[in-house]
């Protein structure tokens, strides 16, 4: 089964607008992780945000946050005020506690386009 | 100024040869991490390491081997074993005893023919 789903293959966003790419996960451990990456063309892979199983509020970084609906198994990214440099591949992510430390598993990938 | 290094960036082989891809990290962390990715997908782990020499398997393990003899350095051989070896390579390292959080090379690009 997948453990982490991204629904969206490709999202388009105005420049200056907020765009939220959707992130659903399955685990029935009660202590994970969930992360996201931003991958530009470049290939590299970026550290963006991360959230705990037993974080009460929302993580927030800089124009990113992360919509933590727990009960849904959600984990949504936030971006506002889009910018053109924000055009890349986004991913999320998951390691669970069960699992060797930092072991993660990937979604397949939103690709975002920012239009000016 | 800290983080990984991969090399080379694009790297060109014959079918049936051997070929080792290289990993470097100075941020100290105790764990890397090899993943493949092909065109429009994610990354799928192929072997991951938390400590100098002692590495496991990820998911598609088959095909490749590692080493971890320094806490700075984990290189991937890509063997004559794997049938379809072209692909984007990321190395990862993580060091967050909490988070980990993983921090990613350039990748390498590797065409077989």
């Amino acid at each position: 089964a997948q453990k982490i789903t991204q629904t969206q293959p490709g999202m388009f966003v105005q420049e200056k607008e907020a765009v939220t790419l959707d992130c659903t996960y399955d685990t029935s451990d009660p202590s994970y992780g969930l992360f996201w990456y931003k991958q530009p063309s470049s290939g590299e892979m970026i550290f963006l945000i991360y959230q705990g199983s037993y974080d009460q509020q929302n993580a927030t970084e800089g124009r990113y946050s992360l919509n933590f609906q727990k009960a849904r198994k959600s984990a949504n990214l936030v971006i506002s005020a889009s910018q053109l440099g924000d055009s890349a591949m986004y991913f999320c992510a998951m390691r669970e506690r069960d699992t060797n430390a930092g072991k993660s598993t990937f979604g397949d990938g939103t690709t975002l386009t920012v239009k000016p | 100024d800290g983080g990984i290094t991969q090399s080379p960036k694009y790297l060109f082989r014959k079918e049936g040869q051997n070929v080792t891809l290289s990993c470097e990290q100075n941020l100290n962390h105790d764990a890397m991490y090899w993943y493949r990715q092909d065109p429009g997908q994610g990354l799928r782990l192929i072997y991951y390491s938390q400590i100098v020499n002692d590495f496991q398997k990820g998911d598609i393990a088959e095909g490749y081997s590692v080493s971890r003899e320094k806490k700075e350095s984990f290189p991937l051989t890509v063997t004559s074993a794997q049938k379809n070896p072209t692909a984007f390579y990321l190395c990862a390292s993580s060091g967050h005893r909490e988070t980990h959080e993983q921090y990613f090379g350039p990748g390498t690009r590797l065409t077989v023919t």
